[in-house]
């Protein structure tokens, strides 16, 4: 059940943009976007919570595909601070409640 | 501040080992989940429990068991330690819009 993330890694130079795919073969309500720098606990980004709505975030933004059951992640002019791994995660409606499934990771490096 | 709280950042245990790592969260969250994360594997579900004492399988459920006998605890217990557990585990307790993560655990099975 869990999501598959593209690419597995990517590498720009300051400045660069970059895309971010998400994609699961459940149906979605929510998607939420992480970012993990090393050694730490992985943060909020944003949520989307509604099929085809677009949320920004500074220069990362994303947006949310409910038929195709994908998201991106968008992240544009990127800087140094934007390097990590980037995790997306999807709420999965059950009869036990919310259950959250985190994707296979991108690990983005960003170089001056 | 919203916290999650994982005991040990580091723990070295042997093969065969009963271990138990624990997670409190002081947010009344009804949700606590257990994750393993490893490289080019992403963050993969062990476990997770949407009330005290009721819990359900993830993606990975086998050889650990997990305990919620409190609505602020969660614990993972690894039966008999192997080296394939050797991994970063992670527990998250999601509110309804976002999921709070603890520092993670380093577990090394020897």
């Amino acid at each position: 059940q869990q999501p598959v993330q593209s690419p597995q890694a990517v590498i720009l130079r300051e400045g660069e943009d970059a895309v971010i795919n998400c994609s699961s073969s459940k149906a979605l309500y929510s998607v939420h976007w992480y970012r993990q720098k090393h050694g730490e606990a992985p943060v909020f980004l944003m949520i989307l919570l509604k099929g085809g709505e677009q949320k920004g975030h500074e220069k990362i933004s994303a947006s949310f595909n409910e038929k195709k059951q994908q998201s991106s992640l968008y992240l544009t002019a990127s800087q140094l601070s934007y390097s990590g791994t980037y995790f997306c995660g999807q709420g999965v409606n059950s009869n036990t409640g919310n259950q959250f499934y985190f994707g296979t990771g991108t690990s983005l490096t960003v170089i001056p | 501040d919203v916290k999650v709280t994982q005991s040990s950042r580091y723990l070295v245990k042997r093969t065969g080992e009963k271990v138990f790592l624990e997670c409190v969260q002081d947010m009344d969250h009804e949700n606590m989940f257990w994750y393993r994360q490893d490289p080019g594997l992403g963050l993969r579900l062990i476990y997770f429990s949407y009330d005290v004492k009721m819990k359900e399988k993830g993606d990975i459920p086998e050889g650990y068991s997990v305990s919620r006998e409190k609505k602020e605890r969660f614990s993972l217990i690894l039966e008999s330690a192997s080296t394939n557990q050797t991994s970063m585990y992670l527990c998250a307790s999601p509110s309804g819009t976002e999921a709070f993560f603890g520092q993670g655990t380093r577990l090394t099975v020897v």
